[in-house]
């Protein structure tokens, strides 16, 4: 079983629709939990970033964190076709940085 | 600053040649990380670095080396390629010591071993 299971997708959106991207992890030492976005035939960029439990909240997205259900997500509000990407789950403990395998999400005009 | 650059951009190999995918980052930063990333797939940890002259393996590592003589530089040997290794390799840095673990990222090397 993987560390990290991330939401497999593909996903496709009208515009102006509430996306919700999901990861559940097994690791209970994961304290750090990250978002990276990455656009096609480009390399992974840091989204949003959180520390334990709780909300985060940057313009439109949303990062949340359940520790108690081992459960991440992150929303994206008003999804523009510019947030037509991938997104990639990550996170982190006192060793390295897991990866989930990513949701491709697309959002249509 | 540039952040991380990757050569080459494309690259095409015959079975059995060798090559180096060469990163650089101008970011002084400590960590090093070569990554491969398969069509639909997450990204698989091949080999890191902590320091000049400290490397470890991933998740990942059969069939590649490194090295790390400067800060700057963490080149990604492969030899004896295989059609396995077709995928995407990036390499990516990060700063010690933050509370993050944010990692800056190349533009990727898109190799086919044929």
């Amino acid at each position: 079983q993987k560390e990290v299971e991330q939401d497999p997708g593909p996903l496709s959106v009208p515009e102006g629709a509430i996306v919700s991207l999901n990861c559940t992890y097994s690791n209970s030492a994961f304290q750090y939990f990250m978002w990276y976005r990455q656009y096609s035939r480009k390399g992974p960029e840091l989204l949003m970033y959180t520390y334990s439990s709780g909300n985060k909240e940057d313009g439109r997205f949303t990062a949340q964190v359940d520790k108690s259900s081992k459960y991440i997500s992150l929303f994206i509000r008003d999804s523009q076709p510019s947030d037509s990407a991938t997104y990639l789950c990550a996170m982190k403990g006192a060793g390295k940085s897991t990866f989930g395998d990513g949701t491709t999400l697309t959002v249509k005009p | 600053n540039a952040g991380v650059t990757q050569t080459p951009k494309f690259r095409i190999l015959k079975i059995g040649q060798s090559m180096t995918l060469q990163c650089a980052q101008d970011m002084n930063h400590n960590y090093m990380y070569w990554y491969r990333q398969d069509p639909g797939m997450g990204l698989k940890l091949i080999y890191y670095s902590v320091g000049a002259g400290i490397t470890d393996k991933g998740e990942v590592p059969n069939g590649y080396n490194v090295s790390r003589s400067t800060t700057e530089d963490f080149p990604l040997r492969l030899e004896l390629a295989a059609p396995s290794q077709t995928s995407v390799y990036f390499c990516a840095s990060r700063l010690a010591g933050g509370r993050t673990d944010t990692q800056y990222f190349g533009p990727g090397t898109r190799l086919t071993v044929l």
